[in-house]
């Protein structure tokens, strides 16, 4: 069973709130993904860190924004929703090396703005 | 770029049926190939993975074989159950590509009793 916690897991917010989504892992993992997925099952990595003090944009331009201060954290924050960001937020972490390691996923955050 | 192309979905079979969802792919290089599955509500989880070719990988039942010639890496299962019934994902990683998963668009399985 993997050690990777997302909260809230269902959360539905007004236009123009700040929210972070929060991301923990217990496994001790460098490497730390959030994935954006669509109705249509998709998914979209929209931001990556490979430890402390490392954040990287995804393949997915996203406005929002992520830190990583400690090894375990990785949260994500949208200073102003948006209908547009009604979404399933996923985060997932990796020991190593993904052509070898394994990422595991969090259980997911489903953001409705309304 | 690379790029992962599997069946659409949903996939709607019998308990006890065979199945095959087809994966193919787009590689510059020699990448690692997975499957994984989403279940309702919970994220992602790693099914089986191959790291070579001719590679068979194996879990609860299911296999897939890294075909290079083909660059496929189909999944399949013998006879599944109404547990079976998720979202399953296939995937490659390649080196020098940022330690990222490219993920195909998923293809829905449901499983009638």
């Amino acid at each position: 069973e993997a050690d990777i916690y997302q909260t809230p897991r269902y959360l539905v917010i007004g236009t123009g709130k700040k929210i972070t989504l929060e991301c923990s892992q217990t496994m001790g993992h460098d490497k730390m993904y959030w994935y954006q997925q669509d109705p249509g099952m998709e998914l979209h990595l929209i931001h990556y860190s490979y430890g402390v003090n490392s954040t990287e944009k995804g393949d997915l331009s996203s406005e929002s924004t992520v830190s990583r201060i400690r090894t375990e954290h990785f949260p994500l924050t949208l200073e102003s929703a948006r209908p547009s960001h009604t979404s399933q937020y996923l985060c997932a972490s990796s020991e190593g090396d993904s052509r070898a390691y394994e990422q595991y996923f969090g259980p997911g955050t489903r953001l409705t703005v309304t | 770029g690379d790029s992962v192309t599997q069946m659409e979905g949903p996939v709607t079979l019998s308990e006890e049926a065979f199945l095959t969802i087809n994966c193919t792919y787009t590689a510059t290089g020699y990448p690692s190939l997975f499957w994984y599955v989403q279940y309702p509500g919970e994220g992602l989880q790693l099914l089986l993975k191959a790291t070579k070719a001719d590679d068979k990988g194996s879990n609860k039942g299911f296999e897939a074989t890294y075909r290079k010639e083909t660059t496929s890496f189909h999944l399949e299962k013998g006879s599944v159950q109404v547990s079976d019934s998720a979202v399953y994902f296939c995937a490659l990683s390649e080196r020098n590509r940022d330690d990222k998963i490219i993920f195909g668009k998923g293809t829905r399985l449901h499983i009638l009793p």
